[in-house]
């Protein structure tokens, strides 16, 4: 089955300053989806990737796929607390056509004012 | 409605017990799916609804869980003589269907802990 390893498990970083987080998947990606998680709401989405090169940017982050690499990073600019939550990257199983995705352990992202 | 709703959005039961979780998904999507979060582990996910009938089932992690879905909307899943390690959130989300179909809305969630 599909695995996919994120890092930092979690971070800290001062207001304004750049953030990257990684997800690395065990096998090849057919499709790679951000969602961003607080504390008692349910996952939001965030981008979603299905091109080995390609990148997409909303406000102030932006998401890679390395398709070579089976990785994606998910690059915050200018941080701010609002950023703050948990960062899941999921990944649709080979061949499927509906949402079955597998995810990631998520990473923990605190900004400090 | 406007989001996935579900409900209870907290259930606190007995080991041994029969719990009840209810989503109402995004009026007009035809994809339903249940997802579990246990602490300190990733989402799993568990059975995805195709209007009312379950082609994908393969995540429910006993014969004590099951799902259903009626008029294409509401779904209830159940989980049967509650164990311990049944404690979780459990995630429901809807897709519509074309390019958007792998794309989950999420609801808030269900947390239930089992004592």
């Amino acid at each position: 089955s599909q695995e996919l390893e994120q890092s930092p498990q979690s971070l800290i970083v001062q207001e304004g300053k750049n953030l990257t987080i990684n997800c690395t998947s065990s096998k090849t990606l057919y499709g790679l989806y951000w969602y961003k998680q607080k504390y008692g709401e349910g996952l939001i989405f965030l981008m979603m990737l299905q091109k080995g090169g390609e990148e997409k940017s909303h406000e102030k982050i932006t998401a890679k796929l390395d398709e070579k690499k089976q990785q994606s990073s998910l690059h915050i600019t200018a941080s701010q607390p609002s950023h703050a939550g948990i960062y899941l990257c999921g990944a649709a199983a080979g061949g499927t056509s509906y949402g079955k995705l597998t995810f990631g352990q998520g990473t923990i992202l605190t900004v400090h004012p | 409605g406007a989001g996935v709703s579900q409900s209870p959005s907290n259930k606190v039961t007995e080991k041994g017990k029969d719990v009840e979780l209810r989503c109402d998904p995004i009026s007009g999507h035809t994809a339903l799916y249940w997802y579990r979060q246990r602490l300190g582990q990733g989402l799993e996910f568990l059975i995805y609804f195709q209007g009312n009938s379950a082609p994908d089932k393969s995540g429910l992690p006993s014969d004590r869980f099951s799902a259903e879905r009626t008029g294409e909307s509401v779904s209830t899943l159940t989980i049967q003589r509650t164990q311990q390690e049944d404690s979780a959130v459990y995630l429901c989300a809807s897709s519509s269907q074309g390019s958007g179909a792998n794309v989950l809305t999420f609801g808030a969630g269900s947390r239930l802990t089992v004592l």
